[in-house]
């Protein structure tokens, strides 16, 4: 039982490239989230996928889009990357009740030059 | 106003001391409450839930506080082990949106 993973690990693009950071659990969690982490700024929700199939914007979702390709995986996809992306991001999964905690992944380092 | 705040501290603490680190939340229908432990290139670990009446897990006690809108930690008897950043987070209204605190960090010196 992994709980939740995240690939990559650490990416470093240069301005303008496109990638996809992958997050799967296997928790048969019903909701799942994406975060981005930056020093004084805490964790903010970019996305986030109440159930299989919904997904919604968070607090900043400019410049990312999201699939929920199953129950087990949520995508993040930066389309076109700006060095205002070099950030920690986070996903995370909830069983899907309001007093459950989420289950964070062990996070992808994203550098953006 | 950022939706839920926290004081960015640090605090350092001795080893044995009591401390106490307060955040605040601006939408009167969050649902439920929670403090988190982040340690350094880590992700956030729950730490507890916090419930109205208040709830204690060993050294630790957590508080909410409807009326003022605040949720609280305290940590009796700190041990160097305690030194990591506290996140609150805030369940909104709706049930599945998060908001987090951007951390207090604790540092307990020897």
């Amino acid at each position: 039982n992994a709980g939740v993973t995240q690939t990559p690990k650490f990416q470093v693009l240069k301005t303008g490239q496109s990638m996809t950071l992958q997050c799967a659990q296997d928790m048969n969690h019903n909701s799942m989230y994406w975060y981005r982490q930056d020093p004084g700024m805490g964790l903010r929700l970019i996305y986030y996928s109440a159930s299989e199939g919904t997904t919604d914007k968070g607090e900043v979702p400019n410049g990312y889009n999201v699939s929920r390709l199953n129950k087990r995986e949520f995508s993040l996809r930066l389309e076109s990357a700006a060095p205002s992306q070099t950030s920690v991001y986070f996903c995370a999964s909830l069983r899907g009740t309001v007093k459950e905690t989420q289950y964070f992944g062990p996070g992808t380092r994203l550098l953006v030059l | 106003r950022k939706e839920v705040e926290q004081d960015p501290g640090p605090f350092n603490v001795p080893e044995g001391a009591t401390v106490a680190f307060n955040c605040t939340y601006s939408n009167s229908a969050s649902q439920s409450f929670f403090w988190y432990r982040q340690d350094c290139r880590k992700e956030p670990k729950l730490l507890m839930s916090v419930y109205s009446s208040g709830n204690e897990d060993g050294r630790f006690t957590a508080q909410l506080n409807r009326a003022s809108q605040y949720i609280s930690l305290l940590i009796r008897d700190s041990k160097l082990s305690d030194s990591a950043t506290y996140l609150c987070a805030v369940v909104l209204s709706g049930g599945f949106k998060t908001i987090f605190g951007a951390g207090t960090r604790l540092f307990v010196k020897a």
